[in-house]
């Protein structure tokens, strides 16, 4: 595998279900992001692992929890959602520190329908 | 005030000729990056190009060009030789450091569709 890994595709959950997308990096990358994408919006950055320290949360409801176990992987949690949560969900990685472009690197989503 | 602008909605273009996306931004931090990126219908953000605010050549990536007017504010991106699968939604981006973070907080544009035609 090379790049950057989202699974499940597409994903399909009741209210009540609780379930985690997961996000896998190759590129020896040291920041992971969550954004996620509605219809007719930008991109919105939900969170920002850097060095596995959590340095960003942007006032995202408690219903969404990260997880970043090593520099590699990152899971968001899943629990209680609604249907406004319905959307693209995507991944991305990049390396930062000195000398870095900081590009971010993104995976290609996981589509989340909230019944 | 948005800090990217993408005023294009849609553009259309003949295969094999050249297009021009626009995107205009907002900052007052003096080390900033602008990126492009391509997502085709399968949702993929895919990276296309990038420009640092102290790079003093326009920065290219094969077909992909990035015409920077700093005093403007300016990062359109031209596509030259248009292909049929170059139709997809393009975003503009960009990458601020603020607040003494370690990281750069990248924000998106709305994005253009471009469609390519046979």
């Amino acid at each position: 595998e090379t790049g950057v890994t989202q699974t499940p595709r597409h994903l399909v959950m009741g209210m009540t279900n609780k379930k985690s997308l997961k996000c896998e990096q190759h590129l020896g990358h040291n920041a992971m992001y969550w954004y996620k994408q509605s219809a007719k919006k930008p991109l919105e950055l939900m969170f920002v692992y850097s060095l596995e320290e959590r340095v960003e949360n942007n006032s995202v409801p408690s219903r969404f929890s990260p997880e970043c176990p090593n520099s590699s992987h990152l899971f968001l949690h899943l629990h209680t959602l609604q249907p406004e949560d319905s959307a693209l969900y995507l991944c991305a990685s990049s390396k930062i520190g000195q000398g870095a472009t900081d590009t971010q690197y993104f995976g290609p989503g996981t589509r989340l329908t909230v019944l | 005030a948005q800090k990217i602008t993408q005023t294009q909605p849609g553009m259309f273009v003949q295969e094999k000729e050249a297009v021009t996306l626009d995107c205009t931004y907002d900052t007052s931090d003096p080390s900033y990056g602008l990126f492009w990126y391509k997502q085709p219908s399968s949702g993929e953000m895919i990276f296309l190009i990038y420009q640092g605010s102290y790079d003093q050549q326009n920065a290219t990536e094969g077909r992909y060009s990035l015409n920077f007017q700093k005093a403007r504010k300016s990062a359109n991106l031209v596509i030259s030789a248009s292909q049929l699968g170059d139709s997809a939604m393009y975003f503009c981006a960009m990458r601020e450091r603020t607040g003494g973070t370690s990281y750069g907080k990248l924000t998106f544009g709305q994005g253009t569709i471009l469609t390519v035609h046979p």
